[in-house]
């Protein structure tokens, strides 16, 4: 069976603060791939990151950051000195490379950043 | 051009009429989806098209029908709505179906639907 748990249903940081999503994933399968997209309150999913399960490297792109780390099935996601522009709902999925159309994504993480 | 446009971008319906969502996207991707969002929801998937051909139908029901005339459009056929289907539904495209592959979906902006 393929879950995501988002335990964080909502964070509100102030701006410049770093905050941490997590996400936990469940999956029997050893070639799976994990995203996270954003989504803001104009409703389009953006797409953030795609890791695949054999890549642990961790990643990091300006202000953001993942960590990925197979050994407690999780993929967070970082964001340094948030800006109020980064206020959204944020998700994360799995996929897994023979049922690769289907994601199965978190329930999301809504994320308030006030100035 | 990495753009999924949707139109339209809202959509009052009543229960007896027949409408329809569009999608298009010029990236040259093979497989296009179909989601429903309610709020403060992830998104469902409804229907995956690969290569023009309907690969998934997650039980949708047949009040909704998907329709790809090409590799560019999407179109889904909206016909005796309920309001519980009053939702955001968006159109997502990917590069392509190769299973050695996977790739990430590209979503549009989404149509919101509210059925009355």
């Amino acid at each position: 069976a393929q879950k995501v748990t988002q335990a964080q249903t909502e964070i509100s940081v102030v701006e410049k603060e770093d905050v941490t999503l997590d996400c936990v994933y469940e999956t029997r399968d050893t070639t799976y791939y994990l995203f996270w997209y954003k989504q803001p309150p104009s409703g389009e999913l953006v797409f953030l990151i795609r890791r695949n399960s054999f890549d642990e490297q961790n990643e990091i792109s300006g202000r953001y950051s993942w960590n990925f780390q197979k050994s407690t099935s999780s993929f967070n996601f970082t964001i340094t000195a948030s800006q109020v522009v980064d206020s959204a709902v944020y998700f994360c999925a799995l996929s897994h490379l023979y049922n690769f159309n289907k994601f199965y994504f978190g329930s999301g993480t809504k994320l308030n950043v006030k100035p | 051009d990495t753009e999924v446009t949707q139109t339209p971008k809202h959509l009052v319906m009543g229960m007896t009429n027949k409408k329809s969502l569009k999608c298009e996207q010029h990236m040259g991707h093979r497989a296009m989806y179909w989601y429903k969002q309610k709020a403060k929801k992830p998104p469902e998937l409804m229907f995956v098209y690969s290569y023009e051909k309907l690969s998934i139908n997650e039980s949708v029901p047949s009040r909704f029908s998907p329709e790809c005339p090409n590799s560019s459009l999407l179109n889904l056929h909206l016909h005796a709505l309920q309001p519980e289907d009053s939702a955001l539904y968006l159109c997502a495209s990917s590069p392509g179906t190769a299973r050695q592959q996977l790739y990430e979906q590209y979503f549009g902006p989404g149509t919101r639907l509210t059925v009355t």
